[in-house]
């Protein structure tokens, strides 16, 4: 079974540009987790959604980071624009959405801001 | 609310040692408890979990962690350390039937020679 897919792996950008990371889920895993982890701190959740709904965001910085979740399946993070404590790993998870809150991650993406 | 606290932020073992992680949780409803491995360059592993039933859960790798109640903790375990365990390691909690991971701060486990 493929795993959760992510890219870029590695994003290099400088403070201002826009940078947009994409993830493929677990094929037949309604819900998706978009996750930031600074260096040194565990995932922080950005984002939550079940199908193509968003169920959280409440820790979305909505003034500069986007999500989507077309068709409910692939799912795209974009941030416009980006600033300097931006960088980080940001990571992709998904589950079936049962409540038993095993989630899957994808290897992330390295985000480095300039 | 939840929240995972683990102590240490660093713990370095000797090649074939014990393995002792310690995590503390804060939970307004029944936990369900996680441990998570990353190594350097990937996502984050599951090793381990804890839902209902046995308060002692054994995972991938040997490892091993026990569900404590009263003292609220979930300390991850393994007999006998291999140079392979050497990754960060993560405490999480979630609530029964909810989704929502709360992550704790990870511990970098270095296994020595």
């Amino acid at each position: 079974e493929a795993g959760v897919a992510q890219s870029p792996r590695y994003k290099i950008i400088e403070k201002r540009q826009s940078v947009a990371f994409w993830c493929n889920p677990i094929s037949g895993h309604a819900t998706l987790y978009w996750y930031q982890q600074i260096l040194g701190q565990g995932p922080k959740l950005l984002i939550q959604f079940q199908n193509n709904g968003v169920v959280d965001d409440s820790q979305l910085p909505k003034d500069r980071f986007s999500a989507e979740r077309l068709k409910g399946v692939d799912s795209t993070l974009k941030i416009q624009p980006a600033k300097l404590e931006d960088s980080a790993v940001y990571l992709c998870a998904s589950s079936l959405g049962q409540g038993q809150g095993e989630q899957y991650f994808g290897p992330g993406t390295r985000l480095t801001v300039t | 609310a939840q929240s995972v606290t683990q102590l240490g932020s660093h713990v370095s073992v000797s090649e074939g040692a014990l393995v002792l992680l310690r995590c503390n949780y804060s939970s307004s409803v029944p936990p369900y408890l996680f441990w998570y491995v990353q190594y350097p360059n990937q996502g984050l592993q599951l090793l381990l979990k804890y839902t209902t039933g046995a308060t002692l859960v054994k995972g991938i790798n040997g490892f091993e962690a026990e569900f404590k109640k009263s003292e609220t903790s979930f300390h991850l375990t393994k007999p006998s350390a291999h140079m392979s365990d050497a990754a960060e390691y993560f405490c999480a909690v979630s609530g029964l039937r909810d989704d929502k991971i709360i992550f704790g701060k990870g511990t970098r486990l270095h296994i020595l020679p």
